[in-house]
């Protein structure tokens, strides 16, 4: 069974604070993906990779930055925590033919206070 | 680039009753349409997903269809239960990351 693993689950951090958000699958997908959900407008795609050291914007990059130094691993970085960052965060992987469901994270909830 | 539309956004039904949400997408390069399930709480699970060179496709009481031509699809959810009770989402791509819907929320009133 495919697992994608986030590792916090409730996050709270201050105004201006570097926050890392990490994700790890085990099933050896080439694509990882960071969404973040918020009511009323769906997930929305911040930034995605299709191999280790690749990087790609999505449609929200803005005051988020990404690392794949691994394969499994993609982690999510908030430069400078802004209360407007306040939200569900969704990691997802899938295979490297690109056209096949996602399989998600449980997801982190931050809150920036 | 792809724009996904999805309607309606919170539906209620009686248990037993059939639940249709319907998608439209822009991108007329959009091949792969799967659909999610995010129960309260919980991880959005992929339910069912369909590819343009089909036309429908079911698994028990899911169905999705899509018409190429108008660029929409629907799920069709039949003989409601209360576990059916959750927030879906639909999705597209062509060749590039998912775009997804604004979501439904279905509620199953037993």
């Amino acid at each position: 069974d495919v697992k994608v693993t986030q590792s916090s689950r409730y996050l709270v951090k201050r105004t201006g604070e570097k926050v890392f958000l990490e994700c790890v699958q085990d099933m050896d997908h080439e694509n990882m993906f960071w969404y973040r959900q918020d009511p009323g407008l769906g997930l929305r795609l911040i930034y995605f990779s299709y191999d280790v050291k690749m990087k790609e914007k999505g449609d929200i990059p803005e005051g988020y930055s990404v690392s794949r130094e691994k394969k499994e691993r993609f982690s999510l970085i908030l430069e400078s925590a802004s209360t407007n960052q306040t939200s569900m965060y969704l990691c997802a992987s899938n295979l490297q033919g690109r056209n096949y469901g996602y399989t998600f994270g449980s997801g982190t909830r931050l809150t920036v206070v | 680039g792809e724009n996904v539309e999805q309607h309606p956004s919170t539906l209620s039904v009686q248990e037993g009753d059939s639940a249709v949400i319907k998608c439209t997408y822009s991108d007329s390069a959009s091949n792969y349409f799967p659909w999610y399930k995010q129960e309260l709480g919980k991880r959005p699970q992929l339910i069912i997903d369909i590819r343009s060179n089909v036309g429908e496709k079911k698994d028990q009481r899911i169905a999705v269809t899509l018409n190429k031509t108008a660029k929409h699809f629907s799920l069709h959810i039949t003989e409601t239960q209360p576990e059916d009770s959750a927030v879906y989402f639909c999705a597209g791509t062509g060749n590039t990351p998912l775009v997804f819907g604004k979501g439904t929320r279905l509620s199953v009133i037993a």
